[in-house]
């Protein structure tokens, strides 16, 4: 167990639709960071907060934006969903001071869009 | 963008054999080169990483090396066993400040 935590586990939905993906980083961590892996693909990069700030941005489409709260937990928001936006989306935390730390994931949210 | 390159994208290695995973970066700013060990199913997770100021790390039966004038760097895993069977992903720290995954290798340990 990493200690960062998603949720849901599953999310079925249609075409078109809205969802809403949750992270909570490690405790003390302030980097919170979003991939997204496609079926027979690679880790993507999609967009990473520091502090509540955005810090770097990667592939991200303009249907996806993200926040993190004061908290520290971060949601990733998915809008006008497309059946190739089904994958599995992972979070992960790095506490992100300095020199580049070791990063987190999360168990991760299997997104299928019908 | 970043461009990380991961040979071979499959490799199959009999048991007690040695397995060596490739990649090669484009940025030379890269600081950070972790290795991931993904799972069926589950969460990638870190099994050895490097940083640009060290050659070569080694924890038991895993070694990384890294040669910074090539852009390369490679994961060694001796001795392999069953468990080793998964797909290793390589990654690198860059300019942008993100990591950049390489395209995956699915290694198969034979008993």
């Amino acid at each position: 167990d990493s200690g960062v935590t998603q949720t849901p586990k599953h999310l079925i939905t249609a075409t078109g639709q809205r969802v809403t993906l949750r992270c909570s980083p490690r405790s003390g961590d302030l980097s919170v960071y979003w991939y997204q892996q496609s079926l027979d693909q690679g880790l993507q990069f999609l967009i990473q907060y520091y502090n509540g700030e955005e810090r770097a941005k990667g592939n991200i489409l303009e249907r996806f934006s993200a926040q993190q709260f004061p908290d520290l937990h971060s949601e990733l928001n998915l809008s006008s969903l497309e059946l190739g936006d089904s994958a599995l989306y992972f979070c992960a935390s790095s506490p992100e001071v300095g020199e580049p730390y070791e990063q987190y994931f999360g168990p991760g949210t299997r997104l299928t869009v019908t | 963008g970043e461009n990380v390159e991961q040979h071979p994208s499959t490799l199959s290695v009999q048991e007690g054999d040695s397995a060596v995973i490739k990649c090669t970066y484009s940025d030379s700013a890269s600081n950070y080169f972790p290795w991931y060990k993904q799972e069926l199913g589950k969460r990638p997770q870190l099994i050895i990483d490097i940083r640009s100021n060290v050659g070569e790390k080694k924890d038991q039966r895993i070694a990384v090396t890294l040669n910074k004038t090539a852009k390369h760097f490679s994961l060694h895993i001796t001795e392999t066993q069953p468990e080793d069977s998964a797909v290793y992903f390589c990654a690198d720290y860059n300019a942008g400040n993100m990591l950049t995954f390489g395209g995956g290798t699915r290694l198969m340990v034979k008993p």
